[in-house]
């Protein structure tokens, strides 16, 4: 089935430092790849997302890039705080099964002060 | 997202019960989704449901049932045939299944067996 690969599944980073995470995706039908950031025992929250006609976006800290070609897309957090400090989780969508939004398995970010 | 409400946040389950974990949205979303995520892991879904009276089965669909007679409300039950049931479930909603918009998700409930 299709899945989406998401490397490293924990992170430890210096306070200040840049954080990046990759993800791939099977289905190349997939055209939205949005990131989430779950801290411990609380709801996904959606921090940026991608649309496959763009190849990045950025907020503030916060950047996605997307290469279709190779199918993989990446989070990049520059001057890392330690409220950064969460589980961080890729998806993909497609048009495979039903629309059905794929997880990768989340990564551990740990910001250090 | 103060838009989903799931209940109960704790819920303890005896073996050869059927338990049912409630979440209701005020989004007005069309799609209704049901995960479950274990220690470590991503989230894997359970069911989803793009109109009212219509779900589909997702990847674990065994030993679960969803019900959707209401717009705004998606109740799981975690059924005596699911023998490992011990995870946080996570409710998600979204405008509809198959435009790009972001899910919104609850704040979970974490089931376990007694």
């Amino acid at each position: 089935g299709e899945n989406v690969e998401q490397h490293p599944s924990t992170l430890s980073v210096q306070e200040g430092d840049s954080a990046v995470i990759k993800c791939t995706y099977s289905d190349s039908a997939s055209n939205y790849f949005p990131w989430y950031k779950q801290e411990l025992g609380k709801r996904p929250q959606l921090i940026i997302d991608i649309r496959s006609n763009v190849g990045e976006k950025k907020d503030q800290r916060i950047a996605v890039t997307l290469n279709k070609t190779a199918k993989h897309f990446s989070l990049h957090i520059t001057e890392t705080q330690p409220e950064d400090s969460a589980v961080y989780f890729c998806a993909a969508r497609g048009h495979t099964g039903g629309f059905k939004t794929i997880f990768g398995a989340g990564t551990r970010l740990f910001v250090k002060a | 997202d103060g838009g989903i409400t799931q209940s109960p946040k704790y819920l303890f389950r005896k073996e050869g019960q059927n338990v049912t974990l409630s979440c209701e949205q005020n989004l007005n979303h069309d799609a209704m989704y049901w995960y479950r995520q274990d220690p470590g892991q991503g989230l894997r879904l359970i069911y989803y449901s793009q109109i009212v009276n219509d779900f589909q089965k997702g990847d674990i669909a065994e030993g679960y049932s969803v019900s959707r007679e209401k717009k705004e409300s998606f109740p799981l039950t975690v059924t005596s045939a699911q023998k490992n049931p011990t995870a946080f479930y996570l409710c998600a909603s979204s405008i509809d299944v198959g435009g790009n918009q972001p899910q919104h998700f609850g704040d979970g409930t974490r089931l376990s067996i007694l």
